[in-house]
């Protein structure tokens, strides 16, 4: 059954570092995701991502965070310079778009460590 | 603004009894709800879905859901829960627009439930 993969599984850096995650969508799939879980809380929304431009996002999701499809299979999140409330497991999930099946695909997530 | 509600943090039952799980959301039109489990260290595996039609769905694992327009939930059944079930659960609800499939899930703060024996 095709899923989502994500890469690195666990990423540690020092603060003030850039930090690239990277997801692999489900092959067919055209919206793509990215959410945060801080240890503890609830999933949050950061931004979602069709047609090779940003659809939407989140007031978390501000000038320190940006997106991209490289290719026509990877999908990045790049933190700039990381600070320590970035430390969070960061999913990402892609959907077909399909009323029919408008459901999102989640990976196992990037446990990120900002020390 | 779209927001869900999960009153329970944490939730004990022994195996074999029955299970349900509070979700109540706020939304202005027909949302999109689902429910996600997450085992520890695990991703984000979804149970069901609710869109449109039947009230009541059917999901993975012998788990159901109600959509209960009235009350704004969308509860989590299961009539006998396995030592296997013990997860965090997490209600979303996704905007109902019909024309795009890009849209934001928000999430409650999750039930932790845990089995006994």
């Amino acid at each position: 059954e095709p899923e989502v993969t994500q890469t690195p599984s666990h990423q540690v850096t020092q603060m003030g570092q850039e930090v690239i995650l990277r997801c692999v969508p489900i092959s067919n799939h055209l919206y793509f995701y990215w959410y945060r879980q801080i240890l503890g809380q609830k999933v949050e929304f950061l931004v979602s991502f069709y047609n090779n431009e940003i659809s939407e996002k989140s007031e978390i999701f501000d000038d320190q965070f940006s997106v991209e499809r490289p290719d026509g299979s990877n999908f990045t999140l790049k933190i700039r310079s990381t600070k320590l409330e970035d430390s969070a497991m960061y999913f990402c999930a892609s959907s077909t778009g399909l009323v029919t099946s408008n459901e999102q695909f989640f990976g196992p997530g990037t446990r990120l460590t900002v020390l | 603004a779209q927001s869900v509600t999960q009153p329970d943090i944490h939730i004990t039952v022994s195996e074999g009894a029955s299970l349900e799980l509070r979700c109540n959301y706020s939304y202005g039109a027909t949302p999109y709800l689902f429910w996600y489990v997450q085992s520890p260290g695990q991703g984000l595996q979804l149970l069901l879905k609710y869109f449109s039609g039947d009230t009541l769905v059917q999901g993975i694992k012998g788990f159901e859901a109600e959509f209960k327009r009235s009350q704004s939930s969308f509860n989590l059944r299961k009539p006998s829960v396995h030592w296997s079930d013990a997860a965090e659960y997490f209600c979303a609800v996704g905007a109902g627009r019909l024309s795009f499939g890009n849209e934001k899930l928000t999430f409650g703060t999750g039930t932790r439930l845990t089995i006994i024996p």
